[in-house]
């Protein structure tokens, strides 16, 4: 069975940082691109973060380009979001994800339950 | 706001069927498939269609997708109370997400 278990959430200050983990289980995650989506207090799903199987490739929304880094072990088989220079906007649920492949094209098969990041003073 | 445009809400009685749309431009959805999630109040979300109209193993025949143009559809038949969720269309290999409709189901 699939599992993801992100952890690392909290509360932090606004211009802090925060390193979210995803443990992966149940496949072989080094085959798999994996992203992370989060979504702030009554709004909808936004993509943050992808990364791919290898860790080579890495892609980020505009919004938190220069300040959020996505990594990844496969020997511990754990996804990583490191978040720095964090702002209020940014609170949100996170959610760890796996992405698969149909052709040319990606989309997300299975997601962990979130974990949730709050900024503020 | 998304520039995937899908309506806020929606509802329907058991047993009924609906459509949520999902309305794009020819940048997105007229240039790349969509998927579409199912969002559970408290749950992770849960894949329902991919590439415009392909089923993942374990999701019922109730739920199908289409795609016309720069326009996405999903289409939900026969209702169930279990349905009552949020659903989300995405593109752009899940890096644009639609703003979410809210099903009701009376």
């Amino acid at each position: 069975e699939v599992q993801l278990l992100e952890s690392g959430g909290g509360l932090v200050q606004p211009g802090g940082s925060l390193r979210l983990s995803c443990a992966a289980s149940g496949f072989t995650f080094s085959s798999y691109a994996m992203s992370w989506v989060r979504q702030a207090p009554g709004k909808g799903l936004e993509w943050v973060s992808a990364i791919s199987d290898s860790g080579a490739g890495t892609y980020y929304a505009d919004s938190v380009k220069g300040r959020f880094t996505v990594s990844r072990d496969n020997s511990k088989n754990t996804l990583y979001l490191q978040m720095n220079s964090l702002r209020a906007e940014d609170s949100a649920l996170y959610y760890c994800a796996r992405r698969s492949q149909y052709g040319s094209a990606w989309y997300t098969d299975f997601w962990g339950q979130g974990v949730l990041v709050t900024v503020s003073s | 706001q998304s520039v995937l445009t899908q309506p806020p809400s929606a509802s329907g009685t058991p047993g009924q069927g609906v459509t949520i749309s999902c309305s794009g431009s020819s940048s997105n959805i007229g240039s790349n498939t969509v998927n579409w999630y199912q969002h559970l109040p408290g749950a992770a979300p849960k894949l329902l269609i991919y590439s415009d109209n392909q089923r993942p193993s374990g999701v019922p025949d109730r739920f199908s997708g289409s795609k016309s143009g720069t326009s996405a559809s999903l289409a939900i038949s026969g209702l169930q109370s279990e349905d009552e969720a949020d659903y989300y269309c995405a593109t752009w290999d899940d890096t644009l997400f639609g703003g979410g409709t809210k099903l009701t189901v009376l």
